[in-house]
């Protein structure tokens, strides 16, 4: 299975800052790369697939990037909205596996 | 709308089953892939089974394999898990996601909670 490696595993920042989580996969997956936002209390909701492709309603504030192994989500001028959980999630063939999370608190 | 609404989860002994149902609305259900996804106490996510649009294909990982059997009711818009021989490491918050480039949609979730 390929193994998902997220960092830092918590992150403090205030609103207005710009902040990156980085992502890196076992072996080569491409572009298949999700990033998923998980608020206190709610389901995880889908921010970017295909490594740099926003869904649909996501601020343009949010930006994926990387291919191949090494991928990266960047939150440009935090906002109190963002606060909370992320993961990294390949979906380049099954089993589909998950980064441990990324916590995203106000500093 | 896209919406996804789960059910049937609850408190089941080791060795017990259950099933859990995902009502779909606000799209055409048949034409997508479904998925059930968990999220562990410790908030680890875990991919458990998906079904292709017309319920001819399912896929398990093996820590679910020969344990939960996934399917789905296209005139009824309802996505199913079958979940028997249940482990304490079962327990989790289970959600049903629609499957296209990644979970796309999510579900609310249902506890599914494991333990004498």
């Amino acid at each position: 299975d390929i193994q998902m490696t997220q960092s830092p595993a918590s992150l403090s920042a205030s609103v207005g800052e710009t902040v990156t989580i980085t992502c890196r996969a076992s072996e080569n997956i491409y572009s298949y790369l999700a990033w998923y936002q998980q608020k206190q209390g709610k389901s995880p909701q889908l921010l970017v697939y295909n490594a740099k492709t926003l869904a649909e309603g996501v601020p343009s504030r949010f930006s994926g990037s990387g291919s191949g192994t090494q991928f990266s989500l960047k939150i440009n001028s935090l906002q109190p909205e963002d606060f909370g959980s992320y993961y990294c999630q390949h979906h380049y063939g099954t089993p589909p596996t998950f980064g441990a999370g990324t916590k995203l608190e106000l500093k | 709308e896209v919406m996804l609404v789960e059910s049937g989860g609850g408190l089941v002994k080791p060795g017990g089953s259950l099933k859990l149902s995902c009502a779909a609305s606000g799209f055409t259900f048949s034409s997508y892939a479904m998925s059930w996804v968990r999220q562990t106490p410790e908030k680890r996510l875990e991919w458990v089974a998906t079904i292709s649009s017309g319920g001819s294909y399912t896929y398990y990982p093996d820590s679910v394999k020969g344990r939960f059997t996934i399917s789905r009711d296209n005139a009824k818009n309802t996505l199913y898990l079958q979940m028997s021989s249940l482990r304490s490491e079962d327990t989790a918050m289970y959600y049903c996601a629609r499957v296209v480039d990644g979970f796309a949609y999510w579900g609310q979730g249902t506890l599914v909670t494991v333990s004498a």
